[in-house]
């Protein structure tokens, strides 16, 4: 149990364009999930918090207009890279939590690499 | 500020064993966590401690010591599958996961 997934695994795109990443809890209901960007030789960075049907919290540095996160229900959350550019190169990765779970434990997707060309 | 360190690289042989310490500053304390992120992926759940001592699975272990802000992995018999990055992650106060930068553990036969 407590699988989620990312569709794509990978995408290249050219400069200026605008991508969507899907994460998805597929046999439970997340009730917060988490977008996290990582550099090559780098740890875990996280971008934006967010709840099912609130607005995401994102962390200081990160640009709420430029990441989109949408979370529209309790299984699935969706971030959108607009006007892409090669700066935002990196791999994406979603994670979710279940507040049953006593000690909250986050379940991560198998991530999305992001190429902008 | 909020912080967890961990060396960068270690290097050790295959079939031996290898302790990975963590330690770690942050605003409250709800457990950590150790995770396996080979590259390219995702990270994968190792390991959950909240109390102090010694939680045992299969060839993994994990320590904590939360007066000392203190935690290790032990992994025995080491194998050529098991090189990867191991991330130390904490739950502050706010129940937020805190991540060290990851030690990169490199296995050699």
């Amino acid at each position: 149990g407590a699988v989620v997934s990312q569709h794509p695994s990978w995408v290249i795109c050219k400069s200026g364009t605008s991508v969507k990443i899907e994460c998805r809890s597929l046999d439970f209901q997340a009730t917060t999930m988490f977008w996290y960007r990582q550099f090559p030789k780098q740890s875990l960075m996280l971008m934006a918090t967010s709840n099912e049907g609130s607005k995401a919290t994102y962390e200081q540095g990160v640009e709420k207009d430029k990441f989109l996160i949408n979370h529209a229900s309790l299984t699935l959350s969706t971030l959108t890279v607009t006007s892409a550019h090669p700066e935002d190169s990196s791999f994406y990765i979603c994670s979710a939590r279940v507040a049953e779970i006593s000690y909250n434990e986050q379940f991560f997707g198998p991530g999305t690499r992001l190429t902008v060309l | 500020g909020q912080n967890i360190d961990q060396p960068t690289e270690m290097t050790a042989t295959e079939g031996a064993i290898v302790q990975i310490n963590c330690t770690y500053q942050t605003s409250g304390f709800n457990g950590l966590f150790w995770y396996q992120q080979h590259a390219g992926e995702a990270p994968t759940f190792l390991s959950y401690n909240v109390l102090d001592g010694l939680e045992e699975k299969g060839r993994f272990s994990s320590f904590l010591s939360r007066s000392k802000g203190y935690s290790y992995l032990l992994l025995k018999e080491l194998q050529m599958k098991d090189s990867a990055s191991y991330l130390c992650a904490v739950l502050d106060s706010n129940y937020q996961l805190i991540w060290g930068a990851g030690t990169k553990l490199i296995i050699k036969p």
